[in-house]
């Protein structure tokens, strides 16, 4: 049950768009179309914006979207806004019936 | 408006035993799945646990195996995680959530705090 691979940290000015990778292997994120992504801002609980490697649910904005390759998912913020400074999470399940979490990457926008 | 509330953090020896619960509302509850995720200060998610709607199928994360047991009581919307020869480590912030499909985990509790004190 390894941690899926995360930038430690990535930032961007409002309005670019960035990309955060989250790399697994072909027992988790390569298997399965399982891969979710959560937002989470200091003291609060994560909410999840994509899960399903692609699927918005209601209320998220369609500025975040999700994709994948292979073994690496990512999620792309476009149009990037001050709010979206956060910690991002990637989470998929596996071929364990487990789930595994990527180790975090901290959004700064400049 | 569907609601997870967490309970039962405290402060304990190492070592020791505590019961967390994890209540549900707003939701037809003997439907989902339940996860267990915590947070160590200043650390990342790592899952914990989850149980399906009927109780047979459990799974858990190999940091916990064999210490850490979860439950379930449809009959009061009610997911239990019992923990026991707590270590330094299991000091976190644990969160119960809902399963909407595979790791569709939404919404989140608050997080209730355990502190394992050495």
């Amino acid at each position: 049950q390894s941690a899926l691979t995360q930038p430690a940290s990535v930032s961007g000015s409002p309005g670019q768009s960035i990309t955060i990778s989250c790399t697994g292997t072909s027992s988790d994120v390569g298997y399965y179309n399982y891969v979710s992504w959560f937002q989470q801002h200091p003291g609060k609980a994560p909410k999840v914006m994509i899960y399903d490697v692609t699927v918005r649910p209601s209320g998220v904005s369609n500025r975040f979207s999700g994709s994948k390759s292979g073994d690496t998912a990512s999620l792309t913020i476009s149009g990037l806004q001050a709010e979206d400074e956060a910690d991002y999470y990637c989470s998929s399940y596996t071929t364990s019936s487990t789930v595994v979490f990527g180790g975090g990457t901290k959004l700064t926008v400049l | 408006e569907v609601q997870l509330v967490e309970s039962g953090g405290d402060l304990v020896q190492r070592g020791g035993s505590l019961r967390l619960s994890c209540a549900a509302s707003g939701f037809t509850f003997s439907c989902c799945t339940i996860n267990w995720v915590r947070q160590a200060p200043g650390q990342g998610l790592e899952w914990i646990a989850y149980i399906k709607s009927d109780s047979r199928t459990i799974a858990y994360a190999d940091s916990v195996k064999g210490r850490f047991t979860i439950s379930r009581d449809n009959a009061k919307n009610s997911v239990f995680l019992q923990m026991s020869s707590l270590r330094a480590e299991d000091t976190a912030v644990y969160y119960c959530m809902r399963d909407r499909g595979y790791v569709f985990f939404d919404p989140w509790g608050q997080g209730t705090l355990v502190t394992v004190s050495s």
